[in-house]
């Protein structure tokens, strides 16, 4: 049982180019979502999704695309990466009344 | 809306000392509350949680935290601080059954030999 796994670990970019960050649970869990973590602003929920199927905006959407076209995978895509977008990210499952995390993403834009 | 205030970005304690690291949240409806740490270059990992009945709420390492609704709080406390404990602290608040997370801006916790 891995959890939550997260792929790159680390990546840096040129302005401009997309990627897609990488994200697969194992607990069958529906409801699936993705955070930034900047300095001093805690997370931010960037992109959720209740199930296979459905997705939907959190706090801070643009630049940023999310599919769900399985329970287990939730990629989320930066079509055309800024510097604003240097930040840690991290992907969550929810069972139970708890919220399970990868082990995130540093990203650099430069 | 749910929103999430965590007084002092920074705490220094002495090791062996109380750890005292508060929350105060808004909500409009009674609130799921969490706490989660994280340590250096790792995920977020649960600490406790509350969802309903007895307002202390024990979770793992010794922490534990009290819900007061007249003081829309959820502070996290711990008798006696170890060096292990370093690492930020996240208070989380959510209305929608564990979903939709909003998270504090987190504490930092240092603690000092």
């Amino acid at each position: 049982n891995a959890g939550v796994t997260q792929t790159p670990k680390f990546q840096v970019l040129k302005t401009g180019q997309s990627m897609t960050l990488q994200c697969a649970q194992d607990m069958n869990h529906e409801y699936m979502s993705w955070y930034r973590q900047d300095p001093g602003m805690g997370l931010r929920l960037i992109h959720y999704s209740v199930g296979a199927g459905i997705t939907d905006q959190g706090e801070v959407p643009n630049g940023y695309n999310v599919s769900r076209s399985t329970t287990e995978d939730f990629p989320l895509r930066l079509l055309s990466a800024a510097p604003s977008q240097t930040s840690v990210y991290f992907c969550a499952s929810w069972g139970q009344l708890e919220a399970f995390f990868g082990q995130g993403t540093r990203l650099t834009v430069v | 809306a749910q929103s999430v205030t965590q007084l002092g970005s920074h705490v220094s304690v002495s090791e062996g000392a109380l750890v005292l690291l508060r929350c105060n949240y808004s909500s409009s409806v009674p609130p799921y509350l969490f706490w989660y740490v994280q340590y250096p270059n790792q995920g977020l990992q649960l600490l406790l949680k509350y969802t309903t009945g007895a307002t202390l709420v024990k979770g793992i390492n010794g922490f534990e935290a009290e819900f007061k609704k007249s003081e829309t709080s959820f502070h996290l406390t711990k008798p006696s601080a170890h060096m292990s404990d370093a690492a930020e602290y996240f208070c989380a608040v959510s209305e929608n059954y564990g979903q939709n997370f909003v998270f504090g801006p987190g504490t930092r916790l240092s603690v000092l030999p």
